[in-house]
């Protein structure tokens, strides 16, 4: 069975400056990786996915992901926010194989402060 | 194209009544998910169709759980004898079999 901690339920911080929300998970299986982001009252929008290869993937609206096997994390990075990243974030966590159902981190809700 | 739709948006009902909860894939997706969104319990996996393979039923929390997918498309989530712990919002995904699920706007479900 696969698990995922997110370490901060809240992140405020303010607008133009970096943000990082920390991922960490556990598994004795392969994984794909996977942030979501969820604007109030809307469903789940894919951010990024780490499926294999580089370390580093990039997703939509600036951000960025790097997986780090040893450490067993996925930390979710943007160099600038804007107040349009206000929202709550999703890491999850899905065998490679089989029927890939994904396992939710508890979220992280970010505040951008203007 | 048009993305997994679901209704509807919004439900109230009694404790104690069954509801239907309706959800439509992107067209030429073959695998469909349910997933429950609560405040006490986050994002949580229900069920899970893949093709005409038996489902996987690991997620559903109770018997009163029951869902079904007609001809490999449209599904629908059923909760009989709701109790207000049901109370969340119910949200569909589908994908091609291959890593990435697009999720619907969600139901959001309140038992009173």
């Amino acid at each position: 069975a696969q698990s995922v901690t997110q370490l901060d339920s809240q992140v405020p911080v303010f607008e133009e400056a970096p943000v990082e929300l920390r991922c960490n998970y556990s598994s004795s299986v392969s994984v794909y990786l996977f942030w979501y982001v969820q604007y109030p009252n809307q469903g789940l929008q894919l951010l990024l996915k780490y499926l294999s290869g580089s370390t580093l993937v990039k997703g939509i609206n600036g951000f960025e992901a790097e997986f780090n096997k040893s450490q067993t994390s996925f930390h979710l990075r943007k160099p600038s926010v804007h107040i349009s990243d206000t929202a709550e974030y999703f890491c999850a966590v899905s065998e490679s194989q089989g029927a890939q159902k994904l396992v939710f981190g508890q979220g992280t809700r970010l505040t951008i402060n203007p | 194209g048009a993305g997994v739709s679901q209704s509807p948006s919004n439900k109230v009902t009694e404790k104690g009544k069954d509801v239907e909860l309706r959800c439509d894939p992107i067209s030429g997706h073959t695998a469909l998910y349910w997933y429950r969104q609560s405040l006490g319990q986050g994002l949580e996996f229900l069920i899970y169709f893949q093709g005409n393979s038996a489902p996987d039923k690991s997620g559903l929390p109770s018997d009163r759980f029951s869902a079904e997918r007609t001809g490999g498309s449209v599904s629908t989530l059923t909760i009989q004898r709701t109790q207000q712990e049901d109370s969340a919002v119910y949200l569909c995904a589908s994908s091609t079999g291959a890593e990435t699920q697009y999720f619907g706007p969600g139901t959001r479900l309140l038992v009173l």
